[in-house]
């Protein structure tokens, strides 16, 4: 399978635990980016990575939130002392742009994240 | 900041029917995605548009961008039910900018 890949699919943690969330993009996409969405809404902006630079945080993305792409290849998403608002479906996309081409971003199946 | 606005936000119909969904924007788009998720999954892309007024069609459904770049349409024609899904229509030239979506049900 050569699409986005996110691990785990599925993360149930208590409030106050510290979680990670992994993508493996494309192989040949320099571009990567995080989504956030909750329920009955559609996906927000939280950060994103041209190769292994972030080059943008959302407001959204508080303190306890980080995110690296070491390499430019995989990336990882933390969240610190996670709270109940955190509970959501944290999605991954990733592009080849380049140049003046379209933004075509290719999503991975997302990871669902509950805060009890 | 680009706003951008899906409607109808629900929409349930029957297996056969017909319908349109509409994609608005406050911005010009430089190129416009329309994706479809399912419950559970991420969004997975269906068509791009670039040009204004321009028109593509996938298999029964056709996609159309608004000759000033700010607006779009989806028509489904003959829907089933495994077109039931959310429907986005991000737009953005690097981040995506995306509205509520529109929540598609076709019943058999």
């Amino acid at each position: 399978d050569t699409g986005v890949s996110q691990n785990p699919r599925h993360k149930i943690t208590k409030r106050g635990q510290n979680v990670t969330f992994r993508c493996d993009p494309i192989s040949e996409h320099n571009r990567l980016y995080w989504y956030r969405q909750t329920l009955g809404q559609g996906p927000e902006f939280l950060t994103y990575f041209q190769n292994e630079a972030q080059l943008e945080k959302s407001r959204l993305l508080s303190d306890r939130f980080s995110a690296e792409r070491p390499k430019g290849s995989f990336s990882t998403l933390e969240i610190q002392r996670t709270e109940q608002g955190d509970s959501a479906m944290y999605l991954c996309a990733s592009s080849p742009r380049t140049g003046g081409a379209p933004n075509e971003q290719y999503f991975g199946p997302g990871t669902r994240l509950t805060v009890t | 900041t680009q706003l951008l606005e899906q409607s109808p936000q629900f929409l349930s119909i029957q297996e056969g029917e017909n319908l349109t969904v509409y994609c608005n924007s406050s911005s010009v788009f430089s190129s416009l995605q329309w994706y479809r998720q399912e419950p559970g999954e991420g969004p997975v892309l269906l068509v791009t548009v670039v040009t204004g007024g321009e028109v593509k069609k996938l298999k029964r459904l056709t996609f159309q961008f608004g000759d000033a770049r700010k607006d779009s349409s989806l028509h489904i024609t003959a829907a089933q039910p495994g077109d039931t899904g959310l429907y986005l229509c991000p737009g953005g030239t690097y981040k995506y900018i995306f509205g509520t979506g529109t929540r598609l049900k076709v019943l058999a």
